[in-house]
Order: C-alpha cells, then sequence, then structure tokens
C-alpha cells in the first residue's frame, strides 16, 4: 500500500525556535511537493522537490529531499506565529505522464508568542 | 501566473438535490484537472482525474454516477454533485496540472441540508 506519512502530526512551539516536520513516503518517488493551508482556505504551495539533495528555502523555511531515504524534511527556523498553519507534504506516487499526489495527513503547527 | 479560479466558493443545497461546481484555469490550459475532498481535519483524498476530452478516472470508493466529472475544454472542469446528501457535505477543491505541478483553487464548500 502506497503511504506518505508525517510527523509530528500537531506541533506546538514557541516564537524563535526551530523545529522540523518529518515526510516519510514508501515507494521510488522524484517528485515532492510541500503546502501550507491556514484555516477555511485552499492549498498554497511552498516547495517543489525534484531530485534527490534538492534543497529550496524561502524565508524561515526550508525543504529538503533525499530519494534515496524516501525522506523529505521541512525545517522552520525561529519561527513566528504568522507561520501557524497546516502544512501538507505530498509525493507523486505513480510517475511519469500518469501521476497523481498522495497527500500526508498534515502538521498542524501552532506558534505560541 | 497559474491561477485557477472555482465558483461558488459556497453553497448550501438541499438534500436530493444536485450541485455543480467550476474549476477554471485563468491564464493557462490544462490538459488533466484533479478534483479533491477534504472533511474538517483531515487531509486531502484525490476523488478523480478529468483529463480534456476524455471521461474522467475515478479513485476506488468513488461513486462515478454520484460525482459527475466533465473536462470539455482546457481551461475547465465541472463537477456535479448528484442526489447530494448531508455527508457529501465537505471542501472540494479542484487543482490543475502545468507542467507537473499542481495549481489548487480555492475550494468550495458544500452543505447538504
Amino acid at each position: 500500500e502506497l503511504k506518505v506519512e508525517q510527523n509530528p502530526l500537531f506541533l506546538s512551539m514557541q516564537e524563535g525556535k526551530n523545529y522540523t516536520i518529518y515526510c516519510n513516503y514508501s515507494t521510488t518517488s522524484d517528485r515532492l511537493y510541500w503546502y501550507r493551508q491556514d484555516p477555511g482556505k485552499s492549498l498554497e504551495s511552498l516547495f517543489v522537490l525534484l531530485s534527490n539533495g534538492a534543497v529550496k528555502q524561502e524565508g524561515r523555511l526550508m525543504a529538503s529531499l533525499d530519494t534515496k531515504a524516501r525522506l523529505s524534511t521541512l525545517h522552520i527556523t525561529a519561527a513566528v506565529h504568522d507561520l501557524s498553519a497546516t502544512y501538507f507534504c505530498a509525493v507523486d506516487l505513480r510517475g511519469g505522464s500518469n501521476y497523481k499526489l498522495t497527500f500526508g495527513k498534515g502538521t498542524l503547527l501552532t506558534v505560541n508568542p | 501566473g497559474a491561477v485557477v479560479s472555482q465558483h461558488p466558493s459556497r453553497v448550501i443545497c438541499k438534500s436530493g438535490t444536485s450541485v455543480k461546481i467550476e474549476c477554471r484555469s485563468l491564464d493557462f490550459q490544462a490538459t488533466t484537472m484533479f478534483w479533491y475532498r477534504q472533511f474538517p481535519k483531515q487531509s486531502l483524498m484525490l476523488m478523480a482525474t478529468s483529463n480534456e476530452g476524455s471521461k474522467a478516472t475515478y479513485e476506488q470508493g468513488v461513486e462515478k454516477d454520484k460525482f459527475l466529472i466533465n473536462h470539455a475544454s482546457l481551461t475547465l472542469s465541472t463537477l456535479t454533485v448528484t442526489s447530494a446528501h448531508p455527508e457529501d457535505s465537505s471542501f472540494y477543491i479542484c487543482s490543475a496540472d502545468r507542467l507537473y505541478e499542481q495549481y489548487f483553487g480555492p475550494g468550495t464548500r458544500l452543505t447538504v441540508t
């Protein structure tokens, strides 16, 4: 069974602290995506990681991909309240021209003052 | 660029009636669009893949006669929920594929009374 597992599912952290969200997937894939979702809203694309060793950074967020370990991380540096949201990773688990995304369960991040 | 719209953003209907949701790619053409459903505090679940000019591909467990999908042009896909029931109440999100990246619409919140 194809699986995408995120952990933790819930993360409460203080402003200024660092933390990492992990995304494991169960089969070979070269494409992994990170999204942010605010309450009542749709998804906002954060990062697209297309190759082994890919690292992308935007502001206080940095994402990386290790295709051999089937692992992606989303690292939060010096968290601020505005980062509070649910973060999803999604993996293209079919590949090629017939693709679809399978999403993790999401990580609800709460950044406290 | 790569903007996707959905209409309506919110709809309330009575049990037994049908509701149509439109998904449009505004500034690009999309051969493939996707329809997702999201229940509260859960992840996105792919319902079907919509291909322009051909029949949609439904995920296992999704009733194709209940959730009718039409992708008549390269910029428009529609999802019709037929004979809606309260258990169909959910947040429906479409996405459009552009070069193996999915761009998400703002979602439609359906409430069936």
